[in-house]
């Protein structure tokens, strides 16, 4: 069966720290991984893997994934409040839905002032 | 910037009624897809579509969903005789190109099955 974990389920940490959220997947077929964040209700795109080793940033979120290990981190560095929200990790795969995507349960995340 | 666009936002029903989400996907993407949201758990697969018919459906998808592209805009998602259990937030999400980019979610409709 096709599984994408992501760990911690739940993070409560003060502004100003540093991060990482993790996620592993076992899938067939890999194509690519995906983090979205959801604050309210639609997920919102941040980023999207497809090669190993390579980082992704953008601002104070970067993300890398590693094909070896089947897995990929989402760090944010000097966190604030408005990052908090559910951070979900879905893996685009052969037998996703032509091209849809298997999210993991997310991590949510709680910045505290 | 273009938008996956879904209505309505909220519908209440009653349970083993006949119930139509829709939504509008971004004007030149191809594919489009529903996904469900049960309170508190994960975001799951419905249904993909392609070229006016169903590409991949999952284990939740039965024969009380259907969908539907009436015309050349609208992709709905109808639920025949809902259940309690159907009660979650629907998402649609287009793609303009497969296995590139990212899916686009719309805002979600939440259903109520009283």
């Amino acid at each position: 069966e096709d599984k994408v974990v992501q760990s911690p389920l739940s993070l409560v940490v003060h502004e100003g720290d540093t991060v990482t959220l993790n996620c592993s997947y076992e899938v067939t077929n890999f194509r690519s991984l995906l983090w979205y964040k959801q604050e309210k209700k639609a997920p919102t795109f941040l980023f999207m893997l497809t090669s190993s080793g390579i980082e992704k940033k953008s601002g104070r979120l970067s993300s890398i994934l590693d094909k070896k290990e089947l897995s990929s981190i989402l760090n944010i560095t000097a966190t604030q409040t408005g990052d908090s929200a559910i951070y979900l990790c879905a893996v685009r795969h052969s037998g996703g839905g032509a091209d849809g995507l298997t999210f993991g349960k997310g991590t949510h995340l709680i910045i505290q002032p | 910037e273009p938008e996956v666009t879904q209505t309505p936002s909220h519908q209440v029903t009653q349970m083993g009624q006949e119930v139509i989400l829709r939504c509008v996907p971004i004007s030149n993407h191809l594919y489009f897809y529903w996904y469900r949201q049960i309170l508190g758990q994960k975001v799951e697969f419905l249904v993909s579509f392609y070229n006016n018919e169903i590409s991949e459906k999952s284990e939740i998808f039965d024969d009380q969903f259907s969908v539907e592209r009436p015309d050349g805009s609208n992709f709905t998602l109808k639920i025949r005789s809902t259940k309690l259990e159907d009660s979650a937030m629907y998402f649609c999400a287009s793609l303009g190109q497969r296995n590139t980019g990212e899916l686009f979610f719309g805002e979600g409709s939440r259903l109520t099955v009283l």
